[in-house]
């Protein structure tokens, strides 16, 4: 079952800007994660978000996360090429490794 | 270096010939799953495993098999594929319990004509 959506489904930007990408989620979460997707290549782990956690920053990441509103924001400042990629968030519905996926953003960062 | 390796990364096959595409990791992870991913449809579990001998199906299971004799290995077999199970696929480990990091093999393509 679907449980992550993320939005928007593309996203194309300049480098050097920044990269907003949204994720909702259906049911109850403990934990949220987002992970990278290079061209047909294998997921690659950004981050995790804990369900009592609002806020987050690994590098140029920044993460949100709204219980509330069952909602997750993945934030790349100052975007390179080399950021394009697929982007997804990932969701353990009831705490056990089980990871549900969105279908994904899809960002083109020009030179 | 920690990694999960799949077999074959290409394959293409007939309709009806059974296959197996194998999946390896040296983490030392319980947990084991199959994806597969489809445009439009992301990426969705065939079946997963949280320990030797324990498999359960995921969300799209028909039509796949697996196997979990030892911890390290967790082969994915289509016993008579069909055009339908053309897709990408992926396996993934990591250790048991929530807010796991996954760590996802290379990813084998696979056409079934």
């Amino acid at each position: 079952s679907q449980q992550g959506e993320e939005d928007p489904q593309a996203l194309s930007i300049q480098e050097g800007e920044n990269a907003t990408m949204n994720c909702s989620y259906k049911t109850s979460i403990n934990n949220l994660q987002w992970y990278r997707q290079n061209s047909g290549r294998g997921l690659v782990h950004l981050i995790l978000i804990r369900s009592n956690e609002r806020e987050k920053h690994s590098g140029r990441l920044r993460v949100t996360l709204d219980t509330s509103k069952k909602s997750s924001s993945l934030l790349i400042t100052a975007s390179r090429a080399a950021d394009t990629a697929s982007y997804f968030c990932a969701t353990d519905e009831n705490g056990y490794s089980t990871l549900t996926f969105g279908k994904g953003t899809m960002l083109l960062v020009s030179p | 270096e920690a990694q999960v390796t799949q077999n074959p990364r290409y394959l293409i096959t007939v309709t009806g010939k059974k296959l197996t595409v194998t999946c390896s990791q040296n983490m030392n992870h319980e947990y084991m799953s199959w994806y597969r991913q489809d445009p439009g449809l992301g990426l969705r579990q065939i079946y997963y495993s949280m320990n030797v001998e324990v498999t359960d199906k995921g969300d799209v299971p028909e039509g796949y098999k697996v196997s979990r004799k030892e911890k390290r290995n967790f082969p994915l077999i289509l016993e008579s594929p069909s055009p339908n199970q053309t897709s990408l696929y992926f396996c993934a480990s990591s250790l048991v319990g929530g807010g796991r990091e996954a760590f996802f093999g290379q990813g084998t393509r696979l056409t079934v004509v």
